[in-house]
């Protein structure tokens, strides 16, 4: 069975600390991605990797960064929590393919960053 | 970039009632996905849907893709029905999925 796991659910940070999302997956997907979901905003995507150790941005990568030492695990990090940063954070995988291959996602981590 | 709109944005339904949920896209896709986000915020995969019709027990799908509209049936709805349901689209070529913003489904006993 397909499975994609963040290492929280909810997550509770201090203004400034450095904060670390974890997503390992299962299934030896090629592409992980990082997504935010915001009330009246959707999902955006912050970054994705497409290869172990490649990222490219996404829509919203600023005060984000991310690690991709592993082909299961892609790491979101949070250099300086702020309070904008609040939000509920989302990791997906897909295996390469043409055309696009389908995506399946992680349970989400519910960050409040006071 | 592509534009994925999502109708009707609220359903309310009685349980039993048939729904119909439907997704328009801006451009040509070649990937198109339906999730049901649940009360916990997990993203189920509903249908991978491109182009053609694919039926799940109560559930089925259709994308017309040379018309850039897919649409979602729930027949005989269940009060488990109830959540966010999202489509999901992807260009020729790019890995990113580009969401609609949903249609928020509450189905009362």
């Amino acid at each position: 069975d397909v499975k994609v796991t963040q290492s929280s659910r909810y997550l509770v940070k201090r203004t400034g600390e450095k904060v670390f999302l974890e997503c390992v997956q299962d299934m030896d997907h090629e592409n992980m991605f990082w997504y935010r979901q915001d009330p009246g905003l959707g999902l955006r995507l912050i970054y994705f990797s497409y290869d172990v150790k490649m990222k490219e941005k996404g829509d919203i990568p600023e005060g984000y960064s991310v690690s991709r030492e592993k082909k299961e695990r892609f790491s979101l990090i949070l250099e300086s929590a702020s309070t904008n940063q609040t939000s509920m954070y989302l990791c997906a995988s897909s295996p390469h393919g043409t055309p696009n291959t389908e995506a399946f996602f992680g349970q989400g981590t519910r960050l409040t960053v006071v | 970039g592509i534009q994925v709109e999502q109708s009707p944005p609220d359903l309310i339904l009685q349980e039993g009632a048939n729904s119909t949920l439907r997704c328009n896209f801006s451009d040509s896709v070649n990937n198109l996905q339906w999730f049901h986000q649940n009360p916990w915020g997990q993203l189920i995969n509903l249908f991978y849907i491109p182009s053609g019709t694919k039926q799940n027990g109560r559930l089925s799908a259709t994308t017309v893709a040379t018309e850039r509209y897919s649409l979602l049936y729930i027949s005989s709805s269940q009060t488990t029905d109830s959540g966010v349901y999202f489509c999901a689209v992807q260009n020729t070529g790019f890995q990113k999925l580009v969401f609609g913003t949903g249609t928020r489904l509450l189905v009362s006993p």
